[in-house]
């Protein structure tokens, strides 16, 4: 159980382009999503919380208009990273925590290259 | 503000011997979550553990085994008789109740050698 899936697992895309992530919990319903992004040999950083059917939160420094996140039923979450540049390219992680739960399941991740 | 210290960067061991990865947290919470991740090559965070600052009592499972020390705060991970297959990056990370975001660790590298 505890399964989270993500897509696409790789992207390359040009400067300028917008790129959309998704992320599901494949066997259990996700009342929060969160979305993080990792540089090479460097830890997480979280980018946004999500729940279902509300807005996101934001951590400071991180653009909401750059990085769009909808979190429109309990098992599906999307990035979206609008207009990306170079300096987006990262490896973007999502994971998911059920009702009852503290702990947070993570999807095999997301590189993402901008030319 | 909650902080976890992974001070190691990177141990390197022969296969079959025994490693401990150090973890040291801060928390002002009284009630809070600790966890270990296992991130191997192909990028997947797999997760160990999860324990409650509640409980101190110290966990094994097969080769893994983990030391909660509330009062120093730390949680320590040891692997036993360590395999190839162990080789990864491990992360340590701390949740506060009711807050469920996940402060990480820089974590440490683990290059098991045959």
């Amino acid at each position: 159980g505890a399964v989270v899936s993500q897509h696409p697992s790789r992207v390359i895309c040009k400067s300028g382009t917008s790129v959309k992530i998704e992320c599901r919990s494949l066997d259990f319903q996700a009342t929060t999503m969160f979305w993080y992004r990792q540089f090479p040999k460097q830890s997480l950083m979280l980018m946004a919380t999500s729940n279902e059917g509300s807005k996101a939160t934001y951590e400071q420094g991180v653009e909401k208009d750059k990085f769009l996140i909808n979190h429109a039923s309990l098992t599906l979450s999307t990035l979206t990273v609008t207009s990306a540049h170079p300096e987006d390219s990262s490896f973007y992680i999502c994971s998911a925590r059920g009702r009852s739960t503290e702990t947070q399941y993570f999807g095999p991740g997301t590189r993402l290259l901008v030319l | 503000a909650q902080k976890v210290t992974q001070a190691q960067t990177e141990i390197s061991v022969v296969e079959k011997e025994d490693v401990t990865l150090d973890c040291v947290y801060e928390t002002r919470d009284t009630t809070y979550y600790l966890f270990w991740y296992k991130q191997p090559p192909s990028g997947e965070l797999v997760f160990l553990i999860r324990r409650n600052s509640f409980d101190e009592q110290n966990e094994i499972s097969g080769r893994y085994s983990w030391n909660f020390q509330k009062s120093t705060s730390s949680f320590n991970f040891t692997i036993t008789a360590s395999q190839v297959v162990d080789s990864a990056v491990y992360f340590c990370a701390l949740s506060e109740f009711n807050d469920y975001k996940l402060s990480f660790g820089a974590g440490t590298t683990v290059t098991v050698r045959a």
